[in-house]
């Protein structure tokens, strides 16, 4: 089974301010994938990016970029000029090719001010 | 293309009261999943299913049951719910195999127990 931390409870930033979630997994698996969701206050799950072990390239995507390092076993996710709709909970998830269970961390809340 | 449809979306329930949520999803899934969310612990998995006819337990599956007759469905039960069941719960889909994707979520069932 996996298990994954978010240490972070609470981010607050001002607006265009940059945001980084941590994200820090534990696995027997020698291939699992890697998941961020979005939480939005209207309370629906909203996936955000996948990323497999076996693919180490961290990417961007518009706002969003991650930074995965399976020597530390993290997967740390970025919001870049954050923005007032930005604020949500945001969960970290994994799950093994050979586990079934889809595991999720605590979350992290962030609050953009404007 | 509905993707993953919870009922009800709301309900309340006296202790001791049975009831059942369905989920139903539309994407021909293998894994079926049963989450609640509770503040500040995130989602924690109740039960879930690898495949019509299969169930299993996940962290916290006391107080509920599952059932997978058919590859759409998957439903949570309640036998005599308790205040502590009080929670948001969401049902997620996943597609099984090498191509793995991204869970897709319900939009979520808020459960009162009083």
């Amino acid at each position: 089974a996996q298990k994954v931390t978010q240490a972070q409870t609470e981010i607050s930033v001002v607006e265009k301010e940059d945001v980084t979630l941590d994200c820090v997994y534990e696995t027997r698996d020698t291939t699992y994938y890697l998941f961020w969701y979005k939480q939005p206050p209207s309370g629906e799950l909203v996936f955000l990016i996948r990323r497999n072990s076996f693919d180490e390239q961290n990417e961007i995507s518009g706002r969003y970029s991650w930074n995965f390092q399976k020597s530390t076993s993290s997967f740390n996710f970025t919001i870049t000029a954050s923005q007032v709709v930005d604020s949500a909970v945001y969960f970290c998830a994994a799950r093994g090719t050979n586990d079934y269970k889809l595991s999720f961390g605590a979350g992290t809340t962030v609050t953009v001010r404007a | 293309n509905a993707g993953v449809t919870q009922t009800p979306k709301f309900r309340v329930l006296k202790t001791g009261q049975s009831m059942t949520l369905l989920c139903a999803q539309d994407m021909n899934h293998e894994y079926m999943y049963w989450y609640r969310q509770d503040p500040g612990m995130g989602l924690r998995l109740i039960h879930y299913s690898v495949g019509e006819g299969t169930t299993a337990k996940g962290e916290v599956p006391d107080g509920y049951n599952v059932s997978r007759l058919k590859k759409q469905n998957f439903l949570l039960g309640l036998e005599s719910a308790a205040p502590s069941q009080t929670s948001v719960y969401f049902c997620a889909s996943l597609t099984g195999g090498v191509l793995n994707t991204e869970a897709f979520f319900g939009q979520g069932t808020r459960l009162t127990v009083v």
